[in-house]
């Protein structure tokens, strides 16, 4: 089945250290997201991706990175500049023109 | 810029009762508007979507929504509850069908009473 593939789905991160999240699609989807998600706070967009090689900065950018060398393929970095890396991160894909948003199952990291 | 507001963090009804979830938005050009729901610990599933077509637009689940332009709302409908309804719904808005990212409401909790 298709689908968006996230893992590890529970993760722990030391201070002062980097923690990289995986994100696999195979809906041959072009655009690939990286959402991060608080209590009450609803989802803030981190970082996307339109095309291979290429991506943008989201709302809430600072303290994580991101590359796209393969189109199935958009991890996330949360690095130890940020500060505050307690939270659900969702990433999500989409075809292009009118079609939706699909989302992964999320992984929710924590600080040790 | 964009933005949404959903009116209410927590909205509880009985079953059997109508649905109401309440989003309101923001956009400088005509928006795309999407309802997901999350259930705990769980990614967000798509309701509906609503992409300049039919006003009233119907979703999984028995849900529906009505675009209303002059209101600048997008309010999510669903005549009778179920248990199984107990969620967080997000109401998002997207200029250019969310090809730079959605901007999502904060969520409203459903709950559903026996």
């Amino acid at each position: 089945d298709g689908g968006i593939t996230q893992s590890p789905k529970y993760l722990f991160r030391k201070e002062g250290q980097n923690v990289t999240l995986s994100c696999e699609q195979n809906l041959n989807h072009d655009a690939m997201y990286w959402y991060r998600q608080d209590p009450g706070q609803g989802l803030r967009l981190i970082y996307y991706s339109q095309i291979v090689n290429d991506f943008q900065k989201g709302d809430i950018a600072e303290g994580y990175s991101v590359s796209r060398e393969k189109k199935e393929s958009f991890p996330l970095t949360v690095t130890s500049a940020q500060k505050n890396p307690t939270a659900f991160y969702l990433c999500a894909s989409r075809l292009g023109g009118e079609q939706p948003q699909h989302f992964g199952d999320g992984t929710r990291l924590s600080i040790l | 810029a964009q933005s949404v507001t959903q009116l209410g963090s927590h909205v509880s009804v009985s079953e059997g009762a109508l649905v109401l979830l309440r989003c309101n938005y923001s956009s400088s050009v005509p928006p795309y508007l999407f309802w997901y729901v999350q259930y705990p610990n769980q990614g967000l599933q798509l309701l509906l979507k609503y992409t300049s077509a039919a006003t009233l637009v119907k979703g999984i689940n028995g849900f529906e929504a009505e675009f209303k332009k002059s209101e600048t709302s997008f309010h999510l409908t669903k005549p009778s509850a179920h248990m199984s309804d107990a969620a967080e719904y997000f109401c998002a808005v997207s200029s250019g069908g969310g090809a730079d990212g959605l901007t999502f409401g904060k969520g409203t909790h459903l709950i559903i009473q026996p």
